[in-house]
């Protein structure tokens, strides 16, 4: 079945530092691709999103480019701040289970000042 | 428009007592579905919903039921509680017109002893 695997954390940076927060997935057919973020004690905001292959999604200086030939939506910011603390999850959609999200475990980012 | 509700939003239950999380949206979305999160798990499916009348299972069903009476709403039913269900639970609607992007409620946090 559909799977979504992203890189553990939790991953600490410091301020201004550039993230990567990477994200491979498998599945049988054209997914969509989405970033989740949140933020403590919070529920869940879509952060981003891509439909189909070599789409970029962007939001808040945070960027993912649908990789269809390497399974990838590896999430990127060139430059941290604290307030980007939170966990982010990778998902992904697709008709197979009404279009509800397979998601991956998360990564706990912490960025200090 | 209040988008997607939840109630409550924490609960104590005691094993084998049951009880039901209110889920309704307000936004016609056709779709809607039912997540736990868990420490370490990410959110993982328990139902979903394609529409009123039609329901599947997700990828842990186990100890729950729902039913789509209407568009707007999706209850979730606790059978007999056990610890292992201790989790907060995210319900989530999306649509068509909305390229499918997942919008999230508030969660509910339940704890059972």
């Amino acid at each position: 079945g559909d799977s979504v695997t992203q890189m553990e954390g939790p991953v600490t940076l410091s301020e201004e530092a550039f993230l990567t927060i990477n994200c491979t997935y498998t599945a049988t057919g054209y997914p969509s691709l989405f970033w989740y973020v949140q933020y403590p004690g919070e529920g869940l905001q879509l952060l981003l999103k891509a439909t189909k292959a070599d789409d970029k999604g962007s939001n808040k200086g945070f960027e993912a480019t649908y990789r269809k030939e390497t399974t990838s939506f590896h999430l990127e910011k060139g430059s941290v701040q604290v307030s980007d603390s939170a966990v982010y999850f990778c998902a992904l959609s697709d008709h197979g289970s009404g279009y509800a999200l397979n998601f991956g475990k998360g990564t706990s980012l912490l960025v200090t000042p | 428009n209040a988008g997607v509700t939840q109630t409550p939003k924490f609960q104590v239950l005691k094993t084998g007592q049951s009880m039901t999380l209110q889920c309704a949206q307000d936004m016609n979305h056709e779709y809607m579905s039912w997540y736990r999160q868990d420490p370490g798990m990410g959110l993982r499916l328990i139902h979903y919903s394609v529409g009123a009348g039609i329901t599947d299972q997700g990828e842990v069903p186990n100890g729950y039921n729902v039913s789509r009476s209407t568009t707007e709403d999706f209850p979730l039913r606790l059978l007999s509680a056990a610890p292992s269900q201790t989790s907060v639970y995210f319900c989530a609607s999306s649509s068509l017109a909305d390229s499918y992007e997942q919008y999230f409620g508030p969660g509910t946090r339940l704890t059972v002893t």
